[in-house]
Protein backbone atom coordinates (compact mmCIF):
# COMPACT_ATOMS: atom_id res chain seq x y z
CA UNK A 1 0.00 0.00 0.00
CA UNK A 2 0.91 3.55 0.14
CA UNK A 3 2.40 4.04 -3.14
CA UNK A 4 2.35 7.30 -5.19
CA UNK A 5 3.24 7.66 -8.94
CA UNK A 6 4.55 10.43 -10.93
CA UNK A 7 4.33 10.95 -14.98
CA UNK A 8 6.26 11.38 -16.67
CA UNK A 9 9.30 9.74 -15.54
CA UNK A 10 11.07 12.02 -17.64
CA UNK A 11 10.79 14.65 -19.77
CA UNK A 12 12.83 16.79 -22.39
CA UNK A 13 11.56 20.40 -23.34
CA UNK A 14 12.88 23.14 -25.41
CA UNK A 15 13.53 26.55 -23.63
CA UNK A 16 10.36 29.26 -23.35
CA UNK A 17 7.73 25.83 -23.44
CA UNK A 18 5.63 24.60 -20.16
CA UNK A 19 5.94 20.80 -18.98
CA UNK A 20 3.21 19.20 -16.63
CA UNK A 21 4.23 16.15 -14.05
CA UNK A 22 1.13 14.62 -12.54
CA UNK A 23 1.77 13.03 -9.12
CA UNK A 24 -1.16 10.60 -7.78
CA UNK A 25 -1.67 8.70 -4.98
CA UNK A 26 -2.86 5.03 -6.32
CA UNK A 27 -4.28 3.74 -2.86
CA UNK A 28 -5.14 6.33 -1.08
CA UNK A 29 -6.36 9.36 -0.35
CA UNK A 30 -3.87 12.40 0.69
CA UNK A 31 -4.54 15.16 2.96
CA UNK A 32 -1.85 16.98 1.56
CA UNK A 33 0.66 16.34 -1.01
CA UNK A 34 4.18 18.23 -1.40
CA UNK A 35 6.36 18.91 -4.13
CA UNK A 36 9.94 19.33 -4.41
CA UNK A 37 13.20 19.67 -5.88
CA UNK A 38 16.41 18.31 -6.60
CA UNK A 39 19.77 19.10 -8.13
CA UNK A 40 22.39 16.94 -8.67
CA UNK A 41 24.27 15.65 -5.48
CA UNK A 42 22.19 18.01 -3.34
CA UNK A 43 19.33 17.13 -0.94
CA UNK A 44 15.94 17.50 -1.58
CA UNK A 45 14.19 21.51 -1.39
CA UNK A 46 10.50 22.03 -0.52
CA UNK A 47 8.87 23.67 -3.19
CA UNK A 48 5.26 24.10 -2.32
CA UNK A 49 2.26 22.38 0.07
CA UNK A 50 -1.19 21.33 -1.80
CA UNK A 51 -4.10 20.76 -0.66
CA UNK A 52 -7.07 19.44 -2.26
CA UNK A 53 -9.61 22.81 -3.14
CA UNK A 54 -7.54 25.27 -1.75
CA UNK A 55 -4.22 27.40 -3.19
CA UNK A 56 -0.75 25.67 -2.79
CA UNK A 57 1.76 27.57 -0.37
CA UNK A 58 4.61 28.30 -1.75
CA UNK A 59 8.04 27.73 0.18
CA UNK A 60 10.23 31.37 0.44
CA UNK A 61 12.45 31.90 -2.92
CA UNK A 62 9.46 29.71 -5.14
CA UNK A 63 7.81 31.69 -7.54
CA UNK A 64 4.20 30.87 -7.48
CA UNK A 65 3.76 32.03 -11.03
CA UNK A 66 6.16 30.10 -12.47
CA UNK A 67 5.84 26.55 -11.12
CA UNK A 68 1.82 26.60 -11.07
CA UNK A 69 0.44 23.76 -8.58
CA UNK A 70 -2.93 22.38 -9.01
CA UNK A 71 -4.63 19.87 -6.81
CA UNK A 72 -7.92 18.69 -8.23
CA UNK A 73 -8.62 16.14 -6.27
CA UNK A 74 -7.97 13.97 -2.99
CA UNK A 75 -5.69 12.02 -5.27
CA UNK A 76 -4.02 14.06 -8.07
CA UNK A 77 -1.60 17.09 -7.98
CA UNK A 78 -0.20 19.00 -10.99
CA UNK A 79 2.89 20.76 -11.20
CA UNK A 80 3.10 22.94 -14.30
CA UNK A 81 6.36 24.47 -15.30
CA UNK A 82 5.68 27.70 -17.42
CA UNK A 83 8.05 28.96 -19.73
CA UNK A 84 11.02 26.86 -19.03
CA UNK A 85 14.24 27.42 -18.96
CA UNK A 86 17.65 25.33 -19.05
CA UNK A 87 18.21 26.27 -15.15
CA UNK A 88 14.83 24.48 -14.72
CA UNK A 89 16.39 21.20 -15.46
CA UNK A 90 15.95 19.24 -12.17
CA UNK A 91 14.57 16.41 -10.82
CA UNK A 92 11.34 16.85 -9.11
CA UNK A 93 9.81 14.79 -6.84
CA UNK A 94 6.56 14.68 -5.29
CA UNK A 95 4.93 13.17 -2.04
CA UNK A 96 1.32 12.73 -0.20
CA UNK A 97 0.74 12.43 3.39
CA UNK A 98 -0.96 9.80 4.81
CA UNK A 99 -2.61 10.08 8.66
CA UNK A 100 -1.26 6.90 10.21
CA UNK A 101 -2.31 6.81 13.95
CA UNK A 102 -0.53 10.09 15.44
CA UNK A 103 1.33 11.28 13.00
CA UNK A 104 1.69 11.90 9.12
CA UNK A 105 3.19 9.83 6.81
CA UNK A 106 4.83 10.98 3.66
CA UNK A 107 5.19 8.71 0.37
CA UNK A 108 7.41 9.43 -2.06
CA UNK A 109 7.16 9.36 -5.89
CA UNK A 110 9.59 8.10 -8.44
CA UNK A 111 10.45 11.68 -9.42
CA UNK A 112 10.52 13.55 -12.94
CA UNK A 113 13.22 14.15 -14.54
CA UNK A 114 13.21 17.39 -16.41
CA UNK A 115 15.97 18.57 -18.91
CA UNK A 116 15.17 22.07 -20.89
CA UNK A 117 17.23 22.60 -23.90
CA UNK B 1 10.47 23.39 11.75
CA UNK B 2 13.46 21.72 13.98
CA UNK B 3 16.96 21.46 12.22
CA UNK B 4 18.74 18.25 12.12
CA UNK B 5 22.04 17.44 12.02
CA UNK B 6 23.80 14.20 10.81
CA UNK B 7 27.10 12.86 9.46
CA UNK B 8 27.87 13.41 5.83
CA UNK B 9 29.19 10.56 4.87
CA UNK B 10 29.84 6.96 7.10
CA UNK B 11 31.39 3.81 5.20
CA UNK B 12 30.86 0.49 6.30
CA UNK B 13 31.30 -3.51 5.02
CA UNK B 14 28.90 -6.12 4.19
CA UNK B 15 27.55 -7.81 6.80
CA UNK B 16 28.41 -5.29 9.58
CA UNK B 17 25.53 -3.32 11.42
CA UNK B 18 25.49 0.35 10.96
CA UNK B 19 24.19 2.91 13.16
CA UNK B 20 23.67 6.53 11.81
CA UNK B 21 22.86 9.45 14.46
CA UNK B 22 21.23 12.30 14.12
CA UNK B 23 20.71 15.44 15.67
CA UNK B 24 17.77 17.29 16.36
CA UNK B 25 18.06 19.85 19.64
CA UNK B 26 14.69 21.95 18.79
CA UNK B 27 11.96 18.80 18.38
CA UNK B 28 8.62 20.06 19.00
CA UNK B 29 6.66 17.85 20.91
CA UNK B 30 4.06 16.88 18.21
CA UNK B 31 7.21 15.95 16.18
CA UNK B 32 8.11 12.70 15.02
CA UNK B 33 11.28 11.68 13.52
CA UNK B 34 11.36 9.58 9.95
CA UNK B 35 13.97 7.96 8.29
CA UNK B 36 13.87 7.89 4.49
CA UNK B 37 16.65 6.18 2.45
CA UNK B 38 17.14 7.17 -1.19
CA UNK B 39 19.01 5.52 -4.43
CA UNK B 40 20.31 8.32 -7.10
CA UNK B 41 17.30 9.17 -9.43
CA UNK B 42 14.76 8.07 -7.13
CA UNK B 43 12.03 9.26 -4.75
CA UNK B 44 12.84 8.65 -0.99
CA UNK B 45 11.69 5.17 0.47
CA UNK B 46 9.80 5.53 3.55
CA UNK B 47 12.65 3.35 6.07
CA UNK B 48 10.89 3.92 9.91
CA UNK B 49 9.18 6.76 11.71
CA UNK B 50 9.50 6.88 16.00
CA UNK B 51 8.23 9.33 18.38
CA UNK B 52 10.36 8.00 21.65
CA UNK B 53 11.80 4.56 23.02
CA UNK B 54 12.44 2.12 20.53
CA UNK B 55 11.18 1.02 16.92
CA UNK B 56 11.16 -1.91 14.94
CA UNK B 57 10.57 -3.32 11.72
CA UNK B 58 11.55 -5.72 9.22
CA UNK B 59 14.76 -3.15 7.84
CA UNK B 60 15.40 -1.25 10.94
CA UNK B 61 15.36 -0.07 14.52
CA UNK B 62 15.38 3.22 15.62
CA UNK B 63 16.56 4.46 19.21
CA UNK B 64 14.95 7.44 20.36
CA UNK B 65 15.80 8.73 23.98
CA UNK B 66 14.39 10.12 26.67
CA UNK B 67 15.11 13.78 25.84
CA UNK B 68 14.23 13.06 21.84
CA UNK B 69 16.78 15.08 20.92
CA UNK B 70 18.64 12.63 19.01
CA UNK B 71 17.48 9.51 17.10
CA UNK B 72 19.83 6.51 16.02
CA UNK B 73 18.81 4.48 13.15
CA UNK B 74 20.21 0.96 13.35
CA UNK B 75 20.87 -1.33 10.00
CA UNK B 76 21.32 -4.53 10.92
CA UNK B 77 23.93 -6.77 8.28
CA UNK B 78 23.81 -4.01 5.90
CA UNK B 79 24.67 -5.48 2.01
CA UNK B 80 25.81 -3.36 -0.85
CA UNK B 81 22.57 -2.83 -1.95
CA UNK B 82 21.94 -0.61 1.05
CA UNK B 83 24.79 1.93 -0.28
CA UNK B 84 22.31 5.36 -0.10
CA UNK B 85 21.87 8.51 1.44
CA UNK B 86 19.63 8.74 4.54
CA UNK B 87 17.37 11.67 5.72
CA UNK B 88 16.70 12.07 9.16
CA UNK B 89 13.19 14.71 9.60
CA UNK B 90 11.63 15.60 12.11
CA UNK B 91 7.67 16.71 12.20
CA UNK B 92 4.91 15.10 10.92
CA UNK B 93 2.81 15.15 13.91
CA UNK B 94 -0.68 15.08 14.21
CA UNK B 95 -2.18 18.40 15.74
CA UNK B 96 1.16 20.04 15.07
CA UNK B 97 1.30 23.07 13.18
CA UNK B 98 2.20 21.76 9.94
CA UNK B 99 3.00 18.53 8.49
CA UNK B 100 5.26 19.78 6.04
CA UNK B 101 9.14 17.79 6.25
CA UNK B 102 12.37 19.94 5.47
CA UNK B 103 15.08 17.59 4.34
CA UNK B 104 18.97 18.48 5.97
CA UNK B 105 21.65 17.47 3.85
CA UNK B 106 21.66 13.39 4.61
CA UNK B 107 24.01 11.03 5.26
CA UNK B 108 26.20 8.75 2.42
CA UNK B 109 26.23 5.47 3.31
CA UNK B 110 28.97 3.38 1.24
CA UNK B 111 29.13 -0.18 1.78
CA UNK B 112 31.77 -2.06 0.49
CA UNK B 113 32.67 -5.67 0.00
Amino acid sequence: GAVVSQHPSRVICKSGTSVKIECRSLDFQATTMFWYRQFPKQSLMLMATSNEGSKATYEQGVEKDKFLINHASLTLSTLTVTSAHPEDSSFYICSASLIQGGSYEQYFGPGTRLTVT
Amino acid sequence: LAKTTQPISMDSYEGQEVNITCSHNNIATNDYITWYQQFPSQGPRFIIQGYKTKVTNEVASLFIPADRKSSTLSLPRVSLSDTAVYYCLVGGGYGGATNKLIFGTGTLLAVQP
